[in-house]
């Protein structure tokens, strides 16, 4: 079974700075998709990114970037010039290409960020 | 608009009192998904649907039921909960069930907190 591993469990950035949220991964597949999730205080889970594992870009939206490392294992999502509406708890997720019709993802512990003004 | 909805938004009840938490999805998602979000767990999923009538557990089934009878629907009922279930839930729904082409991403309600006393 796949496990998403969020070390860190709150950060804290200053607004118009730059955070970077760690996610590592476990799993014997070379095929699968990488999300990351914002979740505000609204309690929605707002798709902020996703990266396909057989592309060797990283995916970018906006402010948002990531930097996948396959063999790492590695999935960490970069926030570029942080605003007050970026604080929410961020949530790694993967899922497997061989679950059937399953769309199930797998995720991280969460990691609150918060936004100094 | 485009969108999945769950009701209640919060609901609190008693140990054995049988409760449903409602889901319907306008996109005409096949798939359609279960999930419950816990401190320091993350989202882990319940149940699942990859079209009408077909419907199979997920990671933490236990305690839960659900019904696909329409396409748009995805009921969740507990029939005799207890404290246990005290969580945010969450319904989700995609286009698509799985598979190495199928980047589309859960699209979720808003979240139903549950607390059972």
């Amino acid at each position: 079974a796949q496990t998403v591993t969020q070390s860190q469990p709150e950060m804290s950035v200053q607004e118009a700075e730059t955070v970077t949220l760690s996610c590592t991964y476990d799993t014997s597949e070379s095929d699968y998709y990488l999300f990351w999730y914002k979740q505000p205080p609204s309690r929605q889970m707002i798709l902020v990114i996703r990266q396909e594992a057989y592309k060797q870009q990283n995916a970018t939206e906006n402010r948002f970037s990531v930097n996948f490392q396959k063999a790492a294992k590695s999935f960490s999502l970069k926030i570029s010039d942080s605003q007050l509406g970026d604080a929410a708890m961020y949530f790694c997720a993967y899922r497997s290409v061989f679950n059937g019709a399953n769309s199930k993802l797998t995720f991280g512990k969460g990691i609150t960020l918060s936004v100094r003004p | 608009e485009a969108q999945v909805t769950q009701n209640p938004r919060y609901l609190i009840t008693v140990t054995g009192k049988k409760l449903t938490v409602t889901c319907s999805q306008n996109m005409n998602h096949e798939y359609m998904s279960w999930y419950r979000q816990d401190p320091g767990l993350g989202l882990r999923q319940i149940y699942y649907s990859m079209n009408v009538e077909v419907t199979d557990k997920g990671d933490v089934p236990e305690g839960y039921k659900v019904s696909r009878k329409e396409k748009r629907n995805f009921p969740l009922i507990l029939e005799s909960p207890s404290p246990n279930q005290t969580s945010l839930y969450f319904c989700a729904s995609t286009r698509l069930g799985g598979g190495l082409l199928d980047n589309s991403p859960l699209h979720f309600g808003n979240g139903t907190r549950l607390t059972v006393t």
